[in-house]
């Protein structure tokens, strides 16, 4: 069965440096979301992005992030400088089209750690 | 603005008795309603999802959700619980924006807990 598959499974980084979590959507998907989840808190959107562009964006995603999909099969999030606050579960997610109503499929999730 | 509220943190049962965890959700319009799951270690996954079609609907592992609009709640029910359904549950609300991108708007998150 096609999935989402994430990496690093968990990143731990000093405050300040820049991190980038990978994301391989499945293919013949064209949505692509990330989504955070602070331990003990909600799961939170972060951002969507669909034609190489970011369709919507959350109060969250502020400019120390940004998104990339490189080629034709990545689909990067990466935080410029990290904040302790930025620790987190991140989830990368992607969606076939909008016929599908929100079924999206994730990933298992990138734990980051920042010190 | 649509959203969800998870009426219980924690829920446990014993083996082979009912589960039920409660959903109730916050609508201007008709939603999308979904139950995800998330096992330790491991992602989201979809249980099951209403559309606007049945209101009764079925899911994966024996799960099934009943939307009812007079009651903004879209519960979720399994008649028999097994040690594999110990997870956290998560009911969400589909936030259609312009041009329908499909942003999820997640509920705080049920952990379940199954007792042999």
């Amino acid at each position: 069965e096609p999935e989402v598959t994430q990496t690093p499974s968990h990143q731990v980084t000093q405050m300040g440096q820049e991190v980038i979590l990978r994301c391989v959507p499945i293919s013949n998907h064209l949505y692509f979301y990330w989504y955070r989840q602070i331990l003990g808190q909600k799961v939170e959107f972060l951002v969507s992005f669909y034609n190489n562009e970011i369709s919507e964006k959350s109060e969250i995603f502020d400019d120390q992030f940004s998104v990339e999909r490189p080629d034709g099969s990545n689909f990067t999030l990466k935080i410029r400088s990290t904040k302790l606050e930025d620790s987190a579960m991140y989830f990368c997610a992607s969606l076939r089209d909008r016929g599908t109503a929100g079924e999206l499929f994730f990933g298992e999730g990138s734990r980051l750690t920042v010190l | 603005a649509q959203s969800v509220t998870q009426l219980d943190s924690h829920v446990s049962v014993s083996e082979g008795t009912p589960v039920l965890l409660r959903c109730n959700y916050s609508s201007s319009y008709s939603p999308s309603l979904f139950w995800y799951v998330q096992h330790p270690n491991k992602g989201l996954q979809l249980l099951l999802k209403y559309t606007s079609a049945a209101t009764l609907v079925k899911g994966i592992n024996g799960f099934e959700a009943e939307f009812k609009k007079s009651e903004t709640s879209f519960h979720l029910t399994k008649p028999s619980a097994h040690m594999s359904d110990a997870a956290e549950y998560f009911c969400v609300v589909s936030g259609a924006i312009s041009g329908g991108y499909n942003k999820l708007i997640f509920g705080a998150g049920t952990r379940l807990a199954v007792h042999p």
